[in-house]
């Protein structure tokens, strides 16, 4: 079985903190994803990264900013957090051979940026 | 513009088959649809994938048309576990990942 760890289930920071939110797949999944969900707006992806070091923005990237050093591991990084930011942050992962390519998600991180 | 566009929210009851239908005008040429349950405070879980026509698994089938514009996920015989948020997946033009806004499923006793 696939599985997604997300090194948080719920954070509390103060505005201008740096937040770090850490990502960790055991099946040697090429793809990993940032997510943010927010109430009536759905899954909006932030950031997605297809090989190690390699990284690229997805819709919302801005007031974010990503880091993949190891294959198993990718973190989302809040320069300086603000409220807005407030939100459900989910991690996911996939094979990466192309094609029909599933995902598979985190528990999520709830954020609360006060 | 890509847009993945889903009804807001459905009820049904226990028993019923419940068809959830995908908007997606600008799917890629070779990819396929994917739909994730989500239950809360959970990431969503893969639930079914087809490219076209029909695929059926133990849990649900996936209805496609010839132009792909759209596909409609049907949950047989639901009950009171299958209440959940329901999302369609897709890759469109331009290798743009989108999900569509989410359908709120509420089953009733």
């Amino acid at each position: 079985d696939v599985k997604v760890t997300q090194s948080s289930r719920y954070l509390v920071k103060r505005t201008g903190e740096k937040v770090f939110l850490e990502c960790v797949q055991d099946m040697d999944h090429e793809n990993m994803f940032w997510y943010r969900q927010d109430p009536g707006l759905g899954l909006r992806l932030i950031y997605f990264s297809y090989d190690v070091k390699m990284k690229e923005k997805g819709d919302i990237p801005e007031g974010y900013s990503v880091s993949r050093e190891k294959k198993e591991r990718f973190s989302l990084i809040l320069e300086s957090a603000s409220t807005n930011q407030t939100s459900m942050y989910l991690c996911a992962s996939s094979l990466g051979t192309g094609g029909a390519e599933t995902q598979y998600f985190g528990p999520g991180t709830r954020l609360l940026v006060l | 513009l890509a847009k993945t566009t889903q009804p807001i929210s459905m009820d049904s009851y226990e028993g019923q088959e419940v068809n959830i239908t995908c908007s997606h005008n600008n799917i890629a040429t070779n990819d396929y649809i994917t739909w994730y349950q989500q239950f809360p405070s959970q990431g969503p879980r893969f639930i079914i994938q087809g490219y076209k026509t029909k695929v059926t698994n133990e849990v649900a089938s996936l209805f496609i048309p010839a132009d792909r514009k759209s596909s409609t996920l049907s949950l047989p015989r639901v009950s009171l576990s299958d209440t959940a948020v329901y999302y369609c997946l897709v890759k469109a033009a331009g290798n743009k990942l989108t999900f569509g806004g989410g359908t709120r499923v509420l089953v009733k006793p």
